[in-house]
């Protein structure tokens, strides 16, 4: 079936540091493609998101580029912080209708 | 306030025995979905609904059911609980579904234990 692979699993940075998320997907009318930060015990958050009609997108020290041609979409993190360890999913539309999230990435901002 | 509203929070049950897992919404969203939460494999879609009794099957349904019979509830029903089911649950719902999709507003989480 339809599916969004992230990667890495996990990924330690040192505080200050950039952090970059990958995600992989396979159907090619995927037009919408959100990220969200989930803390630990918490709800996740929707943080940053773009359309398919645009390459890239930033807010403050979060970025994300898509790459349609090749189907692949990142988030960039600058300047880390201790407050941005969590989980962060990447989601991606498939057939229209249906959101399907990557297995996620634990990031660990160590100060 | 603006939210999405999961009970119970926590469950411990035992197999077999049917439970509902209530969601509601009051910010007027046409879509509602649930997702279960496992270690590895992130957020599975299980059932969504575009609006007032449209209801799909998502990536892993089986045994599950779901209704939305008013446009602010999607109940989540386990008519035979088995331990496999044991997840962290969320409810979510968004203004609207299909290409016009937007952000999801996610439920804080229902614990369910299966023993």
């Amino acid at each position: 079936g339809e599916n969004v692979e992230q990667h890495p699993s996990t990924l330690s940075v040192q505080e200050g540091d950039s952090a970059v998320i990958k995600c992989t997907y396979s159907d090619s009318a995927s037009n919408y493609f959100p990220w969200y930060k989930q803390e630990l015990g918490k709800r996740p958050q929707l943080i940053i998101d773009i359309r398919s009609n645009v390459g890239e997108k930033k807010d403050q020290r979060i970025a994300v580029t898509l790459n349609k041609t090749a189907k692949h979409f990142s988030l960039h993190i600058t300047e880390t912080q201790p407050e941005d360890s969590a989980v962060y999913f990447c989601a991606a539309s498939i057939r229209g209708n249906k959101l399907v999230f990557g297995a996620g990435t634990i990031l660990r901002v160590k100060s | 306030e603006a939210q999405v509203t999961q009970n119970p929070r926590y469950l411990i049950t035992v197999t077999g025995k049917k439970l509902t897992v209530t969601c509601s919404q009051n910010m007027n969203h046409e879509y509602m979905s649930w997702y279960r939460q496992d270690p590895g494999l992130g957020l599975r879609q299980i059932y969504y609904s575009m609006n007032v009794e449209v209801t799909d099957k998502g990536d892993v349904p089986e045994g599950y059911k779901v209704s939305r019979k008013e446009k602010r509830n999607f109940p989540l029903i386990l008519e035979s609980p088995s331990p496999n089911q044991t997840s962290l649950y969320f409810c979510a719902s968004s203004l609207m579904g299909g290409r016009n999709t937007g952000e999801l507003f996610f439920g804080e989480g229902s614990r369910l234990t299966v023993l």
